[in-house]
């Protein structure tokens, strides 16, 4: 099965909002409220920042939410900030075959 | 708390098998909220989920890896590993061992992650 898809790169300003989406099928991101998204910096591991489609865990910042309409999530990040500038990926259970797809990543640019 | 922390070669010949062990402290590896979890990510790519196991041994992954791919646990030493055949330059790659919450399929914490170079 295909990776999930997603723009490769977006950009705002700082204190503006963007908004990432998160392509899939009927088989996953359409079947599942088990959306994850992950922010990653340079060189370091990957940071859980949305769960279940539109959960946040503890300690992460309330300007990041995450939706989802049909087979598209989408992850929101408000009042940008210059430490938001990294790569994002979205995450999708896939059923018992496949199990977890990552989507292809998007780099966040603050310009 | 707990954290993960993966080891094992840094270079692997082509062909022959690449070994990983993530050593999980501060917790318990037995616990049932929890699925173990491989996930790689080549040179300038995006994530690749590799698979994961289940304390009771139960392993669960990656078609495009299966046939190549053997996850075991260690319930007494708290740690995980991860065996990968017939290595290619495809394969290298930054590894990183997760921790992925039961039923749910989200990777709540990560290991730093290490690179495993596929050269001869």
């Amino acid at each position: 099965q295909s990776a999930l898809t997603q723009p490769a790169s977006v950009s705002g300003s700082p204190g503006q909002s963007i908004t990432i989406s998160c392509t899939g099928t009927s088989s996953d991101v359409g079947s599942y409220n088990l959306v994850s998204w992950y922010q990653q910096h340079p060189g370091k591991a990957p940071k859980l920042m949305i769960y279940e489609g539109t959960k946040r865990p503890s300690g992460v910042s309330n300007r990041f939410s995450g939706s989802k309409s049909g087979n598209t999530a989408s992850l929101t990040i408000s009042g940008l900030q210059a430490e938001d500038e990294a790569d994002y990926y979205c995450c999708s259970y896939a059923g018992s075959s496949t199990y977890v797809l990552f989507g292809g990543g998007t780099k966040l640019t603050v310009l | 708390q707990v954290q993960l922390q993966e080891s094992g070669p840094g270079l692997v010949r082509p062909s022959q098998t690449l070994s990983l062990t993530c050593t999980v402290s501060g917790g318990s590896i037995s616990s049932g909220d929890y699925y173990w979890s491989w996930v790689r990510q080549p040179p300038g790519k995006g994530l690749e989920w590799i698979g994961y196991i289940y304390y009771s041994g139960s392993t669960y992954s990656n078609p495009s890896l299966k046939s190549r791919v053997t996850i075991s646990v260690d319930t007494s030493k708290t740690q995980f590993s991860l065996r990968l055949s017939s290595v290619t330059a495809a394969d290298t790659a930054v590894y990183y061992c997760a921790r992925a919450l039961g039923g749910i399929d989200a990777f709540d914490l990560w290991g730093h992650g290490t690179m495993v170079t596929v050269s001869s």
